[in-house]
């Protein structure tokens, strides 16, 4: 069973608008950890922002935010106005336990496009 | 946020050579580093995982004897693609993290491209 769905292959943006990428977990570890990165052309994964199972509030970094609904299991990326080097790849990844390794899970992604 | 230092960033080799590729932890401590593959629009798939001074876990169906890891120090983890073959071309990224920190930093990672 996949561990972290992201049901969206491709979203497209117009520039100054806010979007949503949709990202679904499976864990039956009361302990875990939500991260999204970028991935632009260039290859690297650009950290964005991070959620504890056990986080009361929603993590927001900058115009990046969760929207973290436990019980639905999901992790949704807000990005707020949308700029037109939003467009890149964002995957969803999910990290299980306290102890021991902790590797990260990831997603398949979404391509986002961000439009003049 | 921390760097981890991915090199080369790109590499050409022929068939049947092997590649090295290296990972540094600049400006902190790496107990852990994870090597990652991932092939043209798709996620990344873990490879392995290792501890510095210990052997690396292979993730299911990862050989072993072609990927071999090395975690000899705190900040540094080598990826050695042996007898690379065409089918060993794709996109290799390793990570980089430090008990006790939620995240784990990535490098710029390798496009190996094997002729």
């Amino acid at each position: 069973a996949q561990k972290i769905t992201q049901t969206q292959p491709g979203m497209f943006v117009q520039e100054k608008e806010a979007v949503t990428l949709d990202c679904t977990y499976d864990t039956s570890d009361p302990s875990y950890g939500l991260f999204w990165y970028k991935q632009p052309s260039s290859g690297e994964m650009i950290f964005l922002i991070y959620q504890g199972s056990y986080d009361q509030q929603n993590a927001t970094e900058g115009r990046y935010s969760l929207n973290f609904q436990k019980a639905r299991k999901s992790a949704n990326l807000v990005i707020s106005a949308s700029q037109l080097g939003d467009s890149a790849m964002y995957f969803c990844a999910m990290r299980e336990g306290r102890s021991g390794f902790q590797k990260l899970v990831f997603g398949t992604g979404t391509r986002l496009l961000v439009s003049p | 946020g921390a760097v981890v230092s991915q090199h080369p960033s790109r590499v050409i080799c022929k068939s049947g050579t092997s590649v090295k590729i290296e990972c540094r932890s600049l400006d902190f401590q790496a107990t852990t580093m994870f090597w990652y593959r991932q092939f043209p629009k798709q996620s990344l798939m873990l490879m392995a995982t290792s501890n510095e001074g210990s052997k690396a876990t292979y993730e299911q169906g990862v050989e072993k004897d072609k990927f071999l890891i090395n975690h000899a120090s705190l900040t540094l983890s080598t990826l050695t693609v042996t007898s690379a073959h065409p089918e060993d071309s794709s996109f290799y990224i390793c990570s980089a993290r430090t008990d006790g920190n939620t995240e784990a930093f990535f490098g710029q990672g390798t496009r190996l491209t094997v002729v």
